[in-house]
């Protein structure tokens, strides 16, 4: 198993264009999630999703978006980019209590 | 808000000593977890511990919960300088795991 997989890792986006960071797990997981990691800010939970055509909202989802059309992929999308919006985002499938991250997309905006 | 406050914001110690870290939480939670990671690269869970639980063991790791002090502790015996990493706890409040709230984290690092 691939565990969950991100792309890309690194991107550099002009303020106001937008862009769709992926995400994708093989390991059947209803639940996942997205987090952005901002130096001394831990992880911040940005929407999350508890199986294919759900989603929710966590703690700092405006200027983002995600849909799950399918158990395996969880996309997030951003509408238009913002300098605020630099930061590396992870994305984390869950089973059994335990939460498996992605390796990451270190995003900046200029 | 900060649901999980860890402390020391930064430990160094020499291989082969015990590492503790200190996390603080605000509200009830269902369980506490805490997570390592390695420089530039995704978190690894290392250890989850129920509210109903008061010490669990993982190899040379090592937790305790204290939910009337709304606390916990991540002890690592014997360090070694691959333990170098950030630490954090994350706290469940739902019950569902799918909103873990992370604190800022504990830089360790284990001098050779």
């Amino acid at each position: 198993n691939a565990g969950v997989t991100q792309t890309p890792k690194f991107q550099v986006l002009k303020t106001g264009q937008s862009m769709t960071l992926q995400c994708a797990q093989d390991m059947n997981h209803e639940y996942m999630s997205w987090y952005r990691q901002d130096p001394g800010m831990g992880l911040r939970l940005i929407h999350y999703s508890v199986g294919a055509g759900i989603t929710d909202q966590g703690e700092v989802p405006n200027g983002y978006n995600v849909s799950r059309s399918t158990t395996e992929d969880f996309p997030l999308r951003l509408l238009s980019a913002a300098p605020s919006q630099t930061s590396v985002y992870f994305c984390a499938s869950l089973s059994l209590d335990t939460q498996y991250f992605g390796p990451g997309t270190r995003l900046t905006v200029l | 808000s900060q649901q999980g406050e860890e402390d020391p914001q930064a430990l160094s110690i020499q291989e082969g000593e015990n590492a503790t870290m200190n996390c603080s939480y605000k509200t009830s939670i269902n369980n506490l977890q805490w997570y390592r990671q390695n420089s530039g690269r995704g978190l690894v869970h290392l250890i989850l511990i129920r509210s109903n639980e008061r010490e669990k063991h993982s190899g040379r790791l090592r937790v305790t919960l204290d939910t009337s002090k709304k606390s916990s502790s991540l002890l690592i015996t014997a360090s070694r300088a691959a333990d170098t990493a950030s630490y954090f706890c994350a706290t469940d409040t739902t019950g569902a795991n799918s909103k873990l709230t992370f604190g800022k984290g504990i830089t360790l690092s284990v001098r050779p």
